[in-house]
């Protein structure tokens, strides 16, 4: 089946440290997707990128759909940006459904 | 509505019972997702509606699990005869078109059976 895979896993930051998220995908991209969940659960919208590189303010991503990959870029973290990123992959195999990564746990210390 | 909608925001039942879960997507979307998030653990997709087309109920993970979607807007997942692995959050999404958009999640729905 498709793959996708997050790393780190889990990250602790130093609040003002920069950091890069990355998702790995097995097969060809037509949707990607990175989310926020933050304490309460909600998942935050974060950046709509099949391909090319996006920005908003402290955040930033690149997906470069022939290699496979997303880049999620943290600038400058702080508390609030604590909680669960995920990835979430859409292609043209495996259905319509988007599948998603298993998340990176990230806590930013004061 | 100005966003997608889940009620109930929390659910406690008794192992045994039945309970629905309700999803209102986002006005005009065409394609709405529910997964189910589990203390801790990622998401699993279980089901995906488009317009007027069969649904992939390939994520459902029994046949006590069922969803409709009526008229093409509101959903309703219903869980027979729950049991504790039920326990978890579940979420709902949508999407303008089925591929090559932006999915919008609810705040989802805590299921505890107790």
């Amino acid at each position: 089946g498709i793959q996708v895979e997050q790393s780190p896993p889990d990250l602790i930051l130093q609040e003002g440290a920069n950091s890069t998220l990355r998702c790995n995908f097995s097969d060809s991209v037509n949707n990607l997707q990175w989310f926020h969940q933050n304490p309460w659960g909600q998942l935050i919208n974060l950046f709509y990128i099949p391909s090319g590189t996006k920005q908003n303010g402290r955040l930033s991503a690149t997906t470069v759909a022939t290699e496979r990959y997303s880049l999620l870029y943290i600038s400058s973290s702080q508390t609030t940006d604590s909680g669960v990123y995920f990835c979430a992959w859409g292609g043209n195999t495996g259905g319509f459904k988007t599948i998603f990564g298993a998340g990176t746990r990230l806590f930013v210390k004061a | 509505g100005a966003g997608v909608s889940q009620s109930p925001s929390n659910k406690v039942t008794e192992k045994g019972k039945d309970v629905e879960l309700r999803c209102d997507p986002i006005s005009g979307h065409t394609a709405l997702y529910w997964y189910r998030q589990s203390l801790g653990q990622g998401l699993e997709f279980l089901i995906y509606f488009q317009g007027n087309s069969a649904p992939d109920k390939s994520g459902l993970p029994s046949d006590r699990f069922s969803a409709e979607r009526t008229g093409g807007s509101v959903s309703t997942l219903t869980i027979q005869r729950t049991q504790q692995e039920d326990s978890a959050v579940y979420l709902c999404a949508s999407s303008s078109r089925p591929r090559n958009t932006e999915a919008f999640f609810g705040q989802g729905t805590r299921l505890t059976v107790v």
